[in-house]
């Protein structure tokens, strides 16, 4: 069974970069069929797409983030990775990481994680 | 403000059957597969409908969905109380060149 498990800090200051990885077992994110992607949702607000990486580590970025997004991956680890740079409060929200297929439908996704960014 | 237009909430009693609009344009619903999520209180979104019209496995039937020019719907039939949660609908925009997401509905099952 497929899992994702996001980790990383639950509190940034502002300006400072966010980062986060995502722990996938039960899939390799090698794999040719799916992209590996980073989704986040400000409390009590809708979802956002923030960019996803595909096995040969091609990114494509949300246009309204991409001069602050980065996403990597590490396929020793089997773990992507989302930066997050220079975060305002705005940047406050749930961030999930979640397999997607080309047509963009997300089948898994991780239980997400809070992050604050407060100083 | 969401790319994609979906009504702030919906409701219906048990076993009646609901409706969940979303409007987008001819650059994302017009020209993509349409997408649906149930996110319940306090959890990731679970994917409902993918390729605009069909259910993963484990979906009951309950669940359907259809497109027609630039909007999308999903229906909830028999309803049930468990059904309460947030529907989102989602899709690639070619002009944005990124994937969309509504604003989300709220179903409150009366």
């Amino acid at each position: 069974q497929l899992q994702l498990q996001e980790s990383g800090p639950g509190l940034v200051k502002p300006s400072e970069t966010l980062s986060l990885t995502c722990t996938v077992s039960g899939d390799s994110i090698t794999t040719t069929t799916y992209y590996w992607a980073w989704i986040r949702q400000p409390p009590g607000e809708g979802l956002e797409w923030i960019g996803s990486i595909f096995y040969t580590g091609a990114t494509y970025y949300n246009p309204s983030l991409k001069s602050r997004v980065t996403i990597s991956k590490d396929t020793s680890e089997n773990q992507f990775s989302l930066r997050l740079s220079s975060v305002a409060a705005a940047d406050t929200a749930v961030y999930y990481c979640a397999r997607h297929a080309t047509h963009g439908w997300c089948d898994y996704w991780g239980q997400g994680t809070l992050v604050a960014v407060s100083s | 403000q969401s790319v994609l237009t979906q009504p702030p909430s919906v409701s219906a009693a048990p076993g009646q059957k609901v409706t969940i609009s979303c409007s987008g344009s001819s650059s994302s619903i017009g020209s993509n597969y349409v997408s649906w999520y149930q996110q319940l209180p306090g959890t990731a979104p679970k994917l409902l409908i993918y390729e605009t019209n069909n259910r993963p496995s484990g979906i009951p039937d309950r669940f359907s969905a259809s497109k027609s020019g630039t909007s999308a719907t999903l229906d909830i039939s028999g309803l049930q109380t468990g059904d309460e949660a947030d529907y989102y609908c989602g899709t690639w925009d070619s002009s944005l060149r990124a994937h969309v997401f509504g604003g989300g509905t709220k179903l409150t099952v009366l």
